[in-house]
């Protein structure tokens, strides 16, 4: 099965300043890589996702990275806001490509003012 | 458009009492996810369902849990006896359909069980 790995575990910005996230999957058929962001006592919500048929997208102040060849990809996250903190997970397809999800351990962004 | 509802929101239970939980996916989501997320972890996929029929059920715990979704709709997930263990947070997902074609997964609010 696939086994994802995520870095680092507690992120502390500075308000303005920029943040990365990285994650590495070991599953070379996986080819869907979604980000979530999870509030306290809150649900995780899809921020942006990245198949494999790209190396990079973008959204905003959001962007995702994609090295196949490496198997890692990380999100970025520009001109961070108070509304960022949150803890953000990466995620990979769990077995042989199917849509079943294994989920990093997850990242605690905080924002200093 | 309602998104995925869960219930109880939370629940209390002493250790070797049954316990259920409910979700009702988006209106027309095909596959349904159960999921448990321990405390500052992500979540861990238990069981995914395509209409009734559950086609990933390896990291379900048979001993004590089970899972149906009768009618290709709403989902139960039960444990039977809980264990202290088994405290966590409960999620429910749902997407418009599942194998290879990577639709978003919606998650519910959750059901945060605590065994005491």
């Amino acid at each position: 099965g696939e086994n994802v790995e995520q870095h680092p575990s507690t992120l502390s910005v500075q308000e303005g300043d920029s943040a990365v996230i990285k994650c590495t999957y070991s599953d070379s058929a996986s080819n869907y890589f979604p980000w979530y962001k999870q509030e306290l006592g809150k649900r995780p919500q899809l921020i942006i996702d990245i198949r494999s048929n790209v190396g990079e997208k973008k959204d905003q102040r959001i962007a995702v990275t994609l090295n196949k060849t490496a198997k890692h990809f990380s999100l970025h996250i520009t001109e961070t806001q108070p509304e960022d903190s949150a803890v953000y997970f990466c995620a990979a397809p769990s077995r042989g490509g199917a849509d079943g999800l294994t989920f990093g351990k997850g990242t605690h962004l905080i924002i200093q003012p | 458009e309602a998104g995925v509802v869960q219930s109880p929101r939370y629940k209390i239970i002493e250790k070797k009492q049954p316990v259920a939980f409910w979700c009702n996916p988006i209106s027309g989501h095909n596959t349904l996810y159960w999921y448990l997320q321990n405390l500052g972890q992500g979540p861990e996929l238990l069981i995914r369902y395509e209409n009734e029929e559950a086609v990933d059920d390896s990291q379900l715990p048979k001993d004590r849990f089970s899972a149906e979704r009768l009618k290709g709709v709403d989902s139960t997930l039960k444990i039977q006896p809980a264990e202290l263990g088994d405290s966590a947070v409960y999620l429910c997902a749902s997407s418009l359909y599942g194998g290879f074609s990577y639709n978003e997964q919606f998650f519910g609010p959750g059901t945060r069980l605590t065994v005491l």
